[in-house]
C-alpha cells in the first residue's frame, strides 16, 4: 500500500515535444505529491509538488496534473528542451515531516 | 554555500570495513532523512533524525547500519562490517525544524564495496 507505481521507465522526445510521466498510488492518507529532477551523479532537485485540494498546479514549463479519485498524477514538461534530459522522480507522503516514498524513476532524453 | 552538505562524495571500502557517512543539513533546518538508491532504482528511505532524537528508522536494515544527529556537528548514518550489496548511493535531505513536506536533497555519497 506504501507503493508509488511511476511510468515510462523511460521516454524520448523531440525538443519542443511534450513528455508526460505518470504516477499511481494506493495509499490514500498520502497528501503530498512532489516530483524531482535528478543529473547523472547529483542529488534529486525538488522541481515541483503538489496537494490533493487541487486539480493542477503550474510552474514554468512544469505542470502537474492530479487526479484524487483514480489516485493518480502526472508531470507535463511543456517546450521540453535538451537540457531537461535527465531522471524523473515522482514520490508521495502522508503528511508533513514523514518520508517520501518514491517512484522508479522516467528516464527522459530530449533530443535536439 | 547554502545547501545540504555531504561527504564524502565516493567511499571505497573492502567487505568487512566500516563506512561513515556524513550529512550536514541546510542552514536552519533541523530534520535530516537519510535515503538509498541502487544503481537504476529509485529512492528508498531508511531513517528520519532529529537533533539527538531518531523520530523514524523503519526503513534501516536491522544489522550493521546506524544513525544519529548529536547536537553538535553532523548527522552520521555508519554501516558496519560492509557487504557487496551495501554499493549504492546514499542520500541525505533536510527540511525546516517547523513541520514541512519539503525536503532537499544532498549531492550523495556514493559507497563502492569491493
Amino acid at each position: 500500500q506504501q507503493q508509488v507505481k511511476q511510468s515510462p521507465q523511460s521516454l524520448i522526445v523531440q525538443k519542443g515535444g511534450i513528455p508526460i510521466i505518470n504516477c499511481a498510488y494506493e495509499n490514500t492518507a498520502f497528501d503530498y505529491f512532489p516530483w524531482y529532477q535528478q543529473f547523472p551523479g547529483k542529488g534529486p532537485a525538488l522541481l515541483i509538488a503538489i496537494r490533493p485540494d487541487v486539480s493542477e498546479k503550474k510552474e514554468g514549463r512544469f505542470t502537474i496534473s492530479f487526479n484524487k479519485s483514480a489516485k493518480q498524477f502526472s508531470l507535463h514538461i511543456m517546450d521540453s528542451q535538451p537540457g531537461d534530459s535527465a531522471t524523473y522522480f515522482c514520490a508521495a507522503s502522508p503528511w508533513a515531516g514523514n518520508m517520501l516514498t518514491f517512484g522508479g524513476g522516467t528516464r527522459l532524453m530530449v533530443k535536439p | 554555500n547554502a545547501g545540504v552538505m555531504q561527504n564524502p562524495r565516493h567511499l571505497v571500502r573492502r567487505r568487512g570495513q566500516e563506512a561513515r557517512l556524513r550529512c550536514s543539513p541546510m542552514k536552519g533546518h533541523s530534520h535530516v532523512y537519510w535515503y538509498r538508491q541502487l544503481p537504476e532504482e529509485g529512492l528508498k528511505f531508511m531513517v528520519y533524525l532529529q537533533k539527538e532524537n531518531i523520530i523514524d528508522e523503519s526503513g534501516m536494515p536491522k544489522e550493521r547500519f546506524s544513525a544519529e544527529f548529536p547536537k553538535e556537528g553532523p548527522s552520521i548514518l555508519r554501516i558496519q562490517q560492509v557487504v557487496r550489496g551495501d554499493s549504492a548511493a546514499y542520500f541525505c535531505a533536510s527540511s525546516p525544524p517547523s513541520e514541512s513536506y519539503e525536503q532537499y536533497f544532498g549531492p550523495g555519497t556514493r559507497l563502492t564495496v569491493t
